[in-house]
């Protein structure tokens, strides 16, 4: 079936520093990708959607310049964490959608992020 | 815009019997999809079920359906035959079909507990 790869899956870095997460689509390919945060004991909430040679599309509260996404190709999209802080610390979870349509979005595993 | 709504936090069943969980969403649209995602603790993102708006039949997958109520606007999950590894955070999500307004939209979950 469909995977999806997230990496790294937990990453612990000092404050002030930038993390990078990739989301890879690997037997797709996902024109759309969509990254979410998820903070404990609560749901998924939708950061922003990732088009494939585009800007993504941010949702309302989400700082663009804190949160880079980068989607250069059909089956690579990243999220830069730039000068993280302790605050910034949380579950982020990409999912994708294949191009050629169809049901449902493909999750990754996530990834842990854990600002000191 | 869409919301759904999950109004139980949690919810305990004993192995073997059968639990319901509930699920009511808000929508102006008439063609949209509904999903029930479990997560379990190690935070994966697993499809339950999908449904179909335009579908009057209710969806079911072995042990798990659902009561899809579209004038109520209610969208219910069953689990018959409850097993341990039933265990797990379930979350309800509406996507509308198509075009920059089919991310997902989750719920705010309900914790499942199984119980011997």
């Amino acid at each position: 079936g469909a995977v999806v790869s997230q990496h790294p899956s937990w990453v612990i870095c000092k404050s002030g520093t930038s993390v990078k997460i990739e989301c890879r689509s690997l037997d797709f390919q996902a024109t759309t990708m969509f990254w979410y945060r998820q903070f404990p004991k609560q749901s998924l909430m939708l950061m922003a959607t990732s088009n494939e040679g585009s800007k993504a599309t941010y949702e309302q509260g989400v700082e663009k310049d804190k949160f880079l996404i980068n989607h250069a190709s059909l089956t690579l999209s990243t999220l830069t964490v730039t000068s993280a802080h302790p605050e910034d610390s949380s579950f982020y979870i990409c999912s994708a959608r294949d191009s050629r349509g169809g049901q449902p979005q493909h999750f990754g595993d996530g990834t842990r992020l854990s600002i000191l | 815009a869409q919301t759904v709504t999950q109004s139980q936090p949690e919810m305990s069943v004993q192995e073997a019997e059968t639990v319901t969980l509930s699920c009511t969403y808000d929508t102006s649209e008439s063609d949209y999809y509904l999903f029930w995602y479990k997560q379990p603790p190690s935070r994966q993102m697993i499809l339950v079920i999908r449904q179909e708006a335009y579908k009057q039949q209710n969806a079911t997958e072995n042990r798990f359906s659902v009561n899809f109520q579209k004038a109520a606007k209610s969208f219910s999950l069953k689990i018959s035959d409850s097993q341990l590894g039933d265990a797990a955070m379930y979350f309800c999500a509406y996507r509308s079909p198509t075009g920059t307004a089919s991310k997902l939209t989750f719920g705010t979950g309900t914790r499942l507990q199984v119980t011997l």
